[in-house]
C-alpha cells in the first residue's frame, strides 16, 4: 500500500519568514495531495490540494508544489504569520482507491514573534 | 458549508465497556472514514463507508467495528474497549477525493 513520509516532524519560523513542508510517498499510482492544517482541539481542515495533471498550485501564501518523478510534494507558506502555527498534514490518494486517503505523520509549525 | 458533527469531543471508559462514537454528517455525501491520530503517527485510517450498509476495513480495523444504518450517520463501536484505545478519533466525510473532518473525541480508557 501506499507510504507517506512527511518531515520535519517541527519546524519553528519567524513571523514573516517562509515555512516549507516536505512529503514524500511511494505508490506511483496516487494522483491526488492534499495538504490539512489542524489548530488545537480541531479536527484537520483542508488547505490546498493538487492533481497530478498539475506542478504547482497557489492560493494567496500558500503554495504546494509536485514532482512526479521523484515522487514528493511540498508545502510552502510565505510570510507567515502567528495564525499559521499549528499541526500541518500531507495525504495521498489515488482515483479507484476508494478514496482513501494516506496521511503523513505531521509537522508542528511554530511561528514565533 | 460542510458540517461533520462528532457526538462527545471527550470520554472517559473502563477497560471491557462497549463504547459508541456517533459521527453526523449534513452534506449527503456518500463516503464517511473513521480515523484515529496519535503523536507520531498521524492519521491512521480505521474503516470507511461508501454507502449505506457498506463498509470496508482501514489499516488498523482490529479491536473496532462500524455502523451505518443511515447516510448521514456513520458509527465506531469498541467492543470491548482496552487501554491501548485511547486516542483521538476522528470521523471524515468525503465527496470524490476531498475529505472533511469532525472536531475529533478524545476516548480514555481507564
Amino acid at each position: 500500500g501506499e507510504n507517506v513520509e512527511q518531515h520535519p516532524s517541527t519546524l519553528s519560523v519567524q513571523e514573516g519568514d517562509s515555512a516549507v513542508i516536505k512529503c514524500t510517498y511511494s505508490d506511483s499510482a496516487s494522483n491526488y495531495f492534499p495538504w490539512y492544517k489542524q489548530e488545537l482541539g480541531k479536527g484537520p481542515q483542508l488547505i490546498i490540494d493538487i492533481r497530478s495533471n498539475v506542478g504547482e498550485k497557489k492560493d494567496q501564501r500558500i503554495a504546494v508544489t509536485l514532482n512526479k518523478t521523484a515522487k514528493h510534494f511540498s508545502l510552502h507558506i510565505t510570510e507567515t504569520q502567528p495564525e499559521d502555527s499549528a499541526v500541518y498534514f500531507c495525504a495521498a490518494s489515488f482515483t479507484g482507491g476508494g478514496n482513501k486517503l494516506t496521511f503523513g505523520t505531521g509537522t508542528q509549525l511554530k511561528v514565533e514573534l | 458549508d460542510v458540517k461533520v458533527t462528532q457526538s462527545s469531543r471527550y470520554l472517559v471508559k473502563r477497560t471491557g465497556e462497549k463504547v459508541f462514537l456517533e459521527c453526523v454528517q449534513d452534506m449527503d455525501h456518500e463516503n464517511m472514514f473513521w480515523y484515529r491520530q496519535d503523536p507520531g503517527l498521524g492519521l491512521r485510517l480505521i474503516y470507511f463507508s461508501y454507502d449505506v450498509k457498506m463498509k470496508e476495513k482501514g489499516d488498523i480495523p482490529e479491536g473496532y467495528s462500524v455502523s451505518r444504518e443511515k447516510k448521514e450517520r456513520f458509527s465506531l463501536i469498541l467492543e470491548s474497549a482496552s487501554t491501548n484505545q485511547t486516542s483521538m478519533y476522528l470521523c471524515a466525510t468525503g465527496l470524490s477525493d476531498t475529505q472533511y473532518f469532525g472536531p475529533g473525541t478524545r476516548l480514555t480508557v481507564l
